[in-house]
């Protein structure tokens, strides 16, 4: 069975400062898994993604997570927060169950910057 | 800018009405989905189509009736909705498999239903 828990509801930073927004999944198969943001009011956007190919991954707005199968990891990471990245964060994690895909979104961690 | 195109962004509702949601996407993808977001949710998934055929029904109410005209357009009929029905209504489209790779989502069109 598949399985994606955000450790974090919501994660408060200055702005400047390091992001880190934590993520463990659980696979019976070997997983893709994504990060997604959502703004206020907004659709969901891809900010990366890994699909068995490098294990730490670069994505838009200067994030990147790593992939850690020992750990069963994906965490998400900025080394400065801006104002503009505060939304809301969903991990999610892919892969087949049977004949069918699935994809299982976490609960999502509110990431708030302040000035 | 998206490229999933959804109409209307907002839409306000009477639990005796007949309303439509609608969805474009002009990528080629196979396959699109409806999603029911609450407040502080995460998506929820309603329906999936891949190659305008229904593949995913996510045991969702008869009130709420998809169509895929074609590869491009997906519809949302809604008919007899309840207020707890209210809620950001997400559509989305991928390449390949349904449910497997990166979805491409559209802004959303938030419903209230009075």
């Amino acid at each position: 069975a598949q399985s994606v828990t955000q450790l974090d509801s919501h994660v408060s930073v200055s702005e400047g400062t390091p992001v880190l927004l934590r993520c463990n999944y659980s696979s019976s198969y070997s997983p893709s898994l994504f990060w997604y943001v959502q703004h206020p009011n907004k659709g969901l956007q891809l900010l990366l993604k890994y699909t068995s190919a490098a294990t730490l991954v670069k994505g838009i707005n200067g994030f990147e997570a790593e992939f850690k199968k020992s750990e069963t990891s994906f965490h998400l990471t900025k080394p400065s927060a801006h104002m503009s990245d505060a939304a809301e964060y969903f991990c999610v994690v892919s892969s087949f169950s049977g004949s069918q895909g699935n994809l299982i979104f976490g609960k999502g961690t509110k990431l708030s910057v302040k000035p | 800018d998206t490229e999933v195109t959804q109409t209307p962004k907002h839409l306000v509702m009477g639990m005796t009405n007949k309303k439509s949601l609608k969805c474009e996407q002009h990528m080629g993808h196979r396959a699109m989905y409806w999603y029911k977001q609450k407040a502080k949710k995460p998506p929820e998934l309603m329906f999936v189509y891949s190659y305008e055929k229904l593949s995913i029904n996510e045991s969702v109410p008869s009130r709420f009736s998809p169509e895929c005209p074609n590869s491009s357009l997906l519809n949302l009929h809604l008919h007899a909705l309840q207020p707890e029905d209210s809620a950001l209504y997400l559509c989305a489209s991928s390449w390949g498999e349904p449910n497997t790779g990166e979805l491409f989502f559209g802004e959303g069109s938030r419903l209230t239903v009075l």
